[in-house]
């Protein structure tokens, strides 16, 4: 079964702090794998998207891993700031006969205090 | 401002009402999205058009519901006779044609349905 677990399921840092959220997945065939930030009563807003092909990728303070072999992701956040505070998703992209199926975890919530 | 706009952004009804959400996807995206999200969970995947055809729907999608994109431009979401099970997020996206890693979706904010 094609599934997509996230961990922590929540996590609380302090201003300034780094942290790294975890994303790791059973799904087959694999397209990419994309990280999502959304605020609260927001849509999910893009942050990186990776192919099989790559290891990292950043964007800002954030900077995802991808280790296809292993089918685990993870999201570094740097020198995290109070509007880090939102819910990050990791979603997994499988082309089916259809066109392509996207596979949702369900999210770390992220709170940054000062 | 992803450019994905949705109507309404809340909708409060009682049980039974039949309700209608409404997606616009940015311009030239030939791909249109319907998602619904519960509290502290992640998107589900409702239903998903390319241009005007419908090509995949979720079991998620009873026959109380429906979605229809005519001209393959904005997209309707309607619920018939909802239920306090229905109440959730309700979100769109949309995604240009596809190309060799650039499959991103771009969301819209979502319509709140609470359902009385």
């Amino acid at each position: 079964k094609n599934q997509v677990e996230q961990s922590p399921q929540s996590l609380i840092i302090l201003e300034g702090k780094n942290c790294t959220l975890q994303c790791n997945y059973t799904v087959s065939p694999f397209s990419n794998l994309r990280w999502y930030k959304q605020d609260t009563g927001r849509g999910p807003v893009s942050l990186t998207i990776m192919t099989f092909s790559e290891n990292t990728k950043s964007n800002g303070r954030y900077t995802a891993t991808l280790d296809a072999d292993t089918k685990q992701s993870s999201l570094h956040i740097t020198a995290s700031q109070l509007s880090d505070s939102a819910s990050y998703i990791c979603v997994v992209s499988s082309p089916n006969q259809a066109g392509t199926a996207l596979i949702f975890g369900k999210g770390t919530t992220l709170s940054v205090s000062s | 401002d992803t450019g994905v706009s949705q109507d309404p952004r809340h909708k409060i009804t009682k049980r039974g009402q039949n309700v209608t959400f409404r997606c616009d996807p940015i311009s030239e995206h030939n791909r249109l999205y319907w998602y619904r999200q519960t509290l502290g969970q992640g998107p589900e995947f409702l239903t998903y058009f390319q241009n005007e055809a419908q090509l995949e729907k979720s079991r998620l999608l009873s026959d109380r519901f429906s979605a229809e994109r005519p001209k393959g431009s904005f997209s309707t979401l309607e619920i018939q006779r909802t239920e306090q099970g229905d109440s959730a997020m309700y979100l769109c996206a949309s995604s240009p044609p596809w190309r060799v890693g650039t499959d991103t979706q771009y969301f819209g904010p979502g319509t709140r349905l609470t359902v009385l």
